[in-house]
C-alpha cells in the first residue's frame, strides 16, 4: 500500500549545520507531496510542498524536490538554528486523498 | 491567512465526563478534519466532513461524536473515554476534501483520568 519512509531520528545537529533529512515515498501514481513541521507542544504547520515531479519546494531556508526517478523527497537546509528544533513529518497524499504521514523525524539543534 | 483555530487548549477529564472540542476555520474551506496523535507519533485520521457532510468515518468507537454545525466549525463530543484516549487531537482544513492543502490547528491536548 501507500507508505512514507523517513530516516530515523533523534538528529543532533550544531548551530548553522547542514540539514537532510531523507524520505521516500511508494510510487503509486504522482502524489502531492508535503513536509509538515511540529514544534512542541504546538500542531502541525505545513513548511513546504511540491506537486508534480522536479517541482523544488522551499520556505523559510527548507528545500526539497520531488524526485521521481528516486521517489523521494528529502528535505534540506544550508544553515540550522536553534529554533529549527521540531519534529519533521513526511507525508504524501494517496489516491484516495488521505494524507499518509512518515514516522516522523525529531530534530535538536544545539547552540 | 491560513489559520485554524482550536478549543480548549488543554482538558482533563474524567471517564463518566462529557465534553466537547471546537475547531474553527474561516478560510472558506469546504472540508474539515479530525486527526488523533500519540505523542512521537505521526497523526491518525479520525474524521473527514466534506460540505459539511461526514464522508470518512475510520472505524472510530462511538464515544467519539463528530459534528459540523456549518462550514466553519467542526466538534468532536467525548463521551465515556478511556485513558487510552489520552492524545493531542488535532483539526485540519482543506479547500476540498482530498485533493487540496490540509492546514492544521494547535491542537486540544486531552487527558483522560
Amino acid at each position: 500500500g501507500d507508505s512514507v519512509t523517513q530516516m530515523e531520528g533523534p538528529v543532533t545537529l550544531s548551530e548553522e549545520a547542514f540539514l537532510t533529512i531523507n524520505c521516500t515515498y511508494t510510487a503509486t501514481g504522482y502524489p502531492s507531496l508535503f513536509w509538515y513541521v511540529q514544534y512542541p507542544g504546538e500542531g502541525l504547520q505545513l513548511l513546504l510542498k511540491a506537486t508534480k515531479a522536479d517541482d523544488k519546494g522551499s520556505n523559510k531556508g527548507f528545500e526539497a524536490t520531488y524526485r521521481k526517478e528516486t521517489t523521494s523527497f528529502h528535505l534540506e537546509k544550508g544553515s540550522v538554528q536553534v529554533s529549527d528544533s521540531a519534529v519533521y513529518f513526511c507525508a504524501r497524499r494517496n489516491q484516495g486523498g488521505k494524507l499518509i504521514f512518515g514516522q516522523g523525524t525529531e530534530l535538536s539543534v544545539k547552540p | 491567512d491560513t489559520e485554524v483555530t482550536q478549543t480548549p487548549k488543554h482538558l482533563v477529564m474524567g471517564m463518566t465526563n462529557k465534553k466537547s472540542l471546537k475547531c474553527e476555520q474561516h478560510m472558506g474551506h469546504r472540508a474539515m478534519y479530525w486527526y488523533k496523535q500519540k505523542a512521537k507519533k505521526p497523526p491518525e485520521l479520525m474524521f473527514v466532513y466534506s460540505y459539511e457532510k461526514l464522508s470518512i468515518n475510520e472505524s472510530v468507537p462511538s464515544r467519539f461524536s463528530p459534528e459540523c454545525p456549518n462550514s466553519s466549525l467542526l466538534n468532536l463530543h467525548l463521551h465515556a473515554l478511556q485513558p487510552e484516549d489520552s492524545a493531542l487531537y488535532l483539526c485540519a482544513s482543506s479547500q476540498l476534501a482530498g485533493v487540496d492543502t490540509q492546514y492544521f490547528g494547535p491542537g486540544t491536548r486531552l487527558t483522560v483520568l
